[in-house]
C-alpha cells in the first residue's frame, strides 16, 4: 500500500529559526517519486521539489533543503532562517512508477512568528 | 501562477443540487487530475484523465463524474450534493501523466459550500 505520513500536524517557530518538516512514506514500488508542495493561506498549491527513488542526493535551494533517506523511507524538508512568508501548510506526496495516483500526506501547518 | 485555471472560484449551493466545476490545464499538458480537500479528509485524489480518456480513479463518489474534452479542458460534475461535499476542489495538470516523474501543477481551486 502507498502511504505518506506527516506526523507533525502543526509547528510554530520564531522568525530566523530553522525548522524541519518530517515525511515518512510507504511503498512497495522500487521506482517512485516524492514531492513537496506548499499551500499558503491564499489556498493554491505550489510545487517545491520532485525527487525520484534512484536519486538520494540531498538538494538545497536557497533556504530550503531536502534530505531523502531510503533506508528510513523519509523525505524531510528543512527551512533555514525561517521567514513569516514561509507560514503555510506543507504537503509531502508520493507517486508510483506510472502517472496515476498521487498520495498526499495530511500536511504540516507551519506558523512563523515575527 | 501555475497556468492552470479553474472556474468558478467560489460556489454556494443547496443540498440536492448539481454543480459543474471547470478546469483548463496548462498549455501542452495532456493529463488532468481532480482532488478534493476537506478539513477532515485532507487532500484526496478523485480522478485522472489523460488526453480525453479516464486513466485512474481514486476516492470518487458515484454521485461525482468527470470528463475531459477534445480541447483538454475538464469538468467535474457533482450531483445530489450533501453538506459533506463542502470542500476545496483542485484541478492539476501535468505534461504526460503516464510516468510518475512529472510534477503536477495545481489550479487555484474552487471552494464549494453546500448549505
Amino acid at each position: 500500500a502507498q502511504k505518506v505520513t506527516q506526523a507533525q500536524t502543526e509547528i510554530s517557530v520564531v522568525e530566523k529559526e530553522d525548522v524541519t518538516l518530517d515525511c515518512v512514506y510507504e511503498t512497495r514500488d522500487t521506482t517512485y517519486y516524492l514531492f513537496w508542495y506548499k499551500q499558503p493561506p491564499s489556498g493554491e498549491l505550489v510545487f517545491l521539489i520532485r525527487r525520484n527513488s534512484f536519486d538520494e542526493q540531498n538538494e538545497i535551494s536557497g533556504r530550503y533543503s531536502w534530505n531523502f533517506q531510503k533506508s528510513t523511507s523519509s523525505f524531510n524538508f528543512t527551512i533555514t532562517a525561517s521567514q513569516v512568508v514561509d507560514s503555510a501548510v506543507y504537503f509531502c506526496a508520493l507517486r508510483g512508477p506510472t502517472g496515476n495516483q498521487f498520495y498526499f500526506g495530511t500536511g504540516t501547518s507551519l506558523t512563523v512568528i515575527p | 501562477d501555475s497556468g492552470v485555471t479553474q472556474t468558478p472560484k467560489h460556489l454556494i449551493t443547496a443540498t440536492g443540487q448539481r454543480v459543474t466545476l471547470r478546469c483548463s490545464p496548462r498549455s501542452g499538458d495532456l493529463s488532468v487530475y481532480w482532488y478534493q480537500q476537506s478539513l477532515d479528509q485532507g487532500l484526496q485524489f478523485l480522478i485522472q484523465y489523460y488526453n480525453g480518456e479516464e486513466r485512474a480513479k481514486g476516492n470518487i463518489l458515484e454521485r461525482f463524474s468527470a470528463q475531459q474534452f477534445p480541447d483538454l479542458h475538464s469538468e467535474l460534475n457533482l450531483s445530489s450534493l450533501e453538506l459533506g461535499d463542502s470542500a476545496l476542489y483542485f484541478c492539476a495538470s501535468s505534461v504526460v501523466g503516464i510516468t510518475g516523474d512529472n510534477e503536477q501543477f495545481f489550479g487555484p481551486g474552487t471552494r464549494l459550500t453546500v448549505l
